[in-house]
């Protein structure tokens, strides 16, 4: 069965510094791996996911996330943070094909002025 | 704009109440999702439809009970409604293809009074 687990479900950063929000997997065959994004009162919507191509892995709005195979992680984050970038962030664990999709509890990421 | 759309986007009703919420998938998608997101519970996974035959189940409640149309759309039908439903209502597709990544429609916000 796959699980993931993220650390932290409130996390701030002042404007300007680095986001981390941490994603720990587990997978019985090699996964595919997704961090999406939800603003207030929108739908999720995909940031970034890894399937294999390459380790890192360059989402949209200048995040990027680092597949660990060693460490079972897949951490996101950004150099520096815009006010923008506050909302919640999921992270989730597929095996692909018909298998369901297994998300995290979500990460709220609060930045400061 | 995901290409998944949602009817209504707020629904307000009374305890006791059945409600239906729809969904309509990407072109060509054969799986839909539905999930439920509340403050206390994070995003749950509720049930998969995949070309018309339940695929999966998660945290479904026995009051409420979803299908899939051959058209393609869904529907999931909340009944004998309890103010601990109110949540927001996600309905996502996909194509069942590699990764399985998943589109979000832009939700439900069921409050029940």
């Amino acid at each position: 069965a796959q699980s993931v687990t993220q650390l932290g479900s409130h996390v701030s950063v002042s404007e300007g510094a680095l986001v981390l929000l941490r994603c720990n997997y587990s997978s019985s065959v090699p996964p595919y791996l997704f961090w999406y994004v939800q603003y207030p009162n929108q739908g999720l919507q995909l940031l970034l996911k890894y399937t294999s191509a390459a380790t890192l892995v360059k989402g949209i709005n200048g995040f990027e996330a680092e597949f660990k195979k060693s460490e079972t992680s897949f951490h996101l984050t950004k150099p520096s943070a815009h006010m923008s970038d506050a909302a919640e962030y999921f992270c989730a664990v597929s095996d692909g094909g018909y298998q369901k999709v297994t998300f995290g509890i979500g990460t709220k990421l609060q930045v400061i002025p | 704009d995901s290409g998944v759309t949602q009817t209504p986007k707020h629904l307000i009703t009374a305890t006791g109440q059945r409600v239906t919420l729809r969904c309509s998938p990407r072109s060509g998608d054969l799986s839909v999702y539905w999930y439920q997101q509340s403050l206390d519970q994070g995003l749950q996974f509720l049930i998969q439809y995949y070309n018309g035959e339940e695929r999966a189940k998660g945290n479904i409640l026995e009051r409420f009970s979803a299908q899939q149309f051959p058209d393609l759309h869904s529907e999931l039908n909340l009944s004998s409604l309890e103010l601990g439903d109110s949540a927001l209502y996600f309905c996502a597709s996909s194509d069942n293809r590699g990764s399985n990544e998943q589109f979000f429609g832009p939700g439900t916000r069921l409050t029940v009074l």
